[in-house]
């Protein structure tokens, strides 16, 4: 099945600076490809998705790159703020006949210091 | 936010008994999901369902059972708890079940003692 191995598992950033995490996956039908962050004490929210027809997308400080055939994505966050600070996961989607298919990275926490 | 509410918040009970996890949205959204959240394995997909009794198995599926017999509600049944099903439990939401966004519950934290 589909494996997605993230990295770094702990991220340190000073304020203002920028901060990239990295996402690998294994199966090439893989075709959606979504980041969430996680609030301490909250659910998962959707900040950015990515689809494999595209290479990179981007929404203010916020951007995901996607190389199809290293079979890599990467979410990169420009100008990181003290609110940026929480654990991020990244996933990739696969539709097959038997069920569509969702695999979440282990997750990133990032801290932005002042 | 979307319109989810896990009940309840936080849980302790002991081995052997039997937990139910509640799950209610107001979103009308057809598919359902229930993951658990464990430090060093992120996300994992228990169980989901994809209309009022029509349910399927995810990947950590066992020692787990589920019922939806509205489309509202979905439950999370540990028949018989065991430590090793300590851990954090999201409830999520979507509205067809494909590449989209899923809306998340803020968790239940279950530690079985």
């Amino acid at each position: 099945g589909e494996n997605v191995e993230q990295h770094p598992s702990t991220l340190s950033v000073q304020e203002g600076d920028s901060a990239v995490i990295k996402c690998t996956y294994s199966d090439s039908a893989s075709n959606y490809f979504p980041w969430y962050k996680q609030e301490l004490g909250k659910g998962p929210q959707l900040i950015i998705d990515i689809r494999s027809n595209v290479g990179e997308k981007k929404d203010q400080r916020i951007a995901v790159t996607l190389n199809k055939t290293a079979k890599h994505f990467s979410l990169h966050i420009t100008e990181t703020q003290p609110e940026d600070s929480a654990v991020y996961f990244c996933a990739s989607f696969i539709l097959t006949g038997g069920g569509n298919k969702l695999t979440f990275g282990t997750g990133t926490q990032l801290k932005v210091e002042l | 936010d979307a319109g989810i509410t896990q009940s309840p918040r936080h849980k302790v009970t002991e081995t052997g008994t039997p937990v139910t996890l509640r799950c209610h949205q107001t979103e009308n959204h057809r598919y359902m999901y229930w993951y658990r959240q464990d430090p060093g394995h992120g996300l994992r997909l228990i169980h989901y369902s994809y209309g009022v009794k029509d349910t399927d198995k995810g990947e950590v599926s066992d020692g787990y059972s589920v019922s939806r017999s509205k489309t509202e509600d979905f439950l999370l049944t540990l028949e018989s708890a065991t430590s090793s099903q300590t851990s954090v439990y999201f409830c999520a939401i979507s509205e067809s079940g494909g590449d989209e966004k899923l809306f998340f519950g803020s968790g239940t934290q279950l530690s079985v003692l």
